[in-house]
């Protein structure tokens, strides 16, 4: 079946511009995460949902960052006022169930984001 | 705070030149630990979940283990499509136990 989709792939904007990524988990996977991964850091923790339950946020860096999740599947980031500090790969994950034995989680291939 | 430490980071291994991978952490108390493979411009991959002090899992030519401090991923005779950067995370226990805490990575290139 398909996997994790996220869109767009690329994205260059000009600072201070808002942008919104999207993340499209696999059918059925309960739990969704995104993570940021900048160049030479490690994945970055930004927000974690699980079915309707209200979202950890508390990886998100400041409130220039938002994220939601319509109907318990499509996951939208935003970023406002985009700060050349943003730029990074940003990843979605989702996995079937959230803590317990898991801890496979299923990637999407990220959206690459660069703030000029 | 829970802390993943990957060394080294980068190995440069001749093909069929086995090797080892480290991954040092810290946390209050495992739930689990997992390796993942990550491709370049991809999204990583799940390789093992590992869930106490001297269990093992293999994979191909991968081998995981797990201490009270470290786990190891031992390649042997690896082969150059086993290039890749090898991420390392934990998982704790009680709490905010559904997230992952990830170290750098380690980037492997086999040369043929």
């Amino acid at each position: 079946g398909a996997g994790v989709s996220q869109s767009p792939s690329n994205k260059v904007t000009e600072k201070g511009k808002d942008v919104e990524l999207r993340c499209d988990p696999i059918s059925g996977h309960t739990a969704l995460y995104w993570y940021r991964q900048s160049l030479g850091q490690g994945l970055e923790f930004l927000i974690y949902f699980q079915g309707n339950s209200a979202p950890d946020k508390s990886g998100l860096p400041s409130d220039r960052f938002s994220a939601e999740r319509t109907g318990g599947s499509v996951s939208t980031l935003t970023i406002q006022r985009t700060q050349q500090e943003d730029s990074a790969v940003y990843l979605c994950a989702s996995s079937q169930r959230s803590g317990g034995n898991t801890g496979e989680l299923f990637f999407g291939e990220g959206s690459r984001l660069t703030v000029l | 705070e829970d802390q993943v430490t990957q060394s080294p980071e980068a190995l440069r291994l001749q093909e069929g030149e086995s090797s080892s991978l480290n991954c040092s952490y810290t946390v209050s108390g495992l739930r689990g630990l997992f390796w993942y493979r990550q491709d370049p411009g991809k999204g990583p991959e799940f390789l093992f979940t590992l869930y106490s002090a001297g269990e093992e899992k293999e994979k191909e030519r991968l081998k995981a283990t797990l201490t009270k401090k470290e786990s190891f991923l031992h390649i042997t005779a690896p082969k150059p499509e086993d290039s890749a950067t090898y991420l390392c995370a934990v998982q704790a226990s009680g709490g905010s136990n559904y997230k992952l805490t990830f170290g750098k990575g380690t980037l492997l290139t086999v040369n043929p």
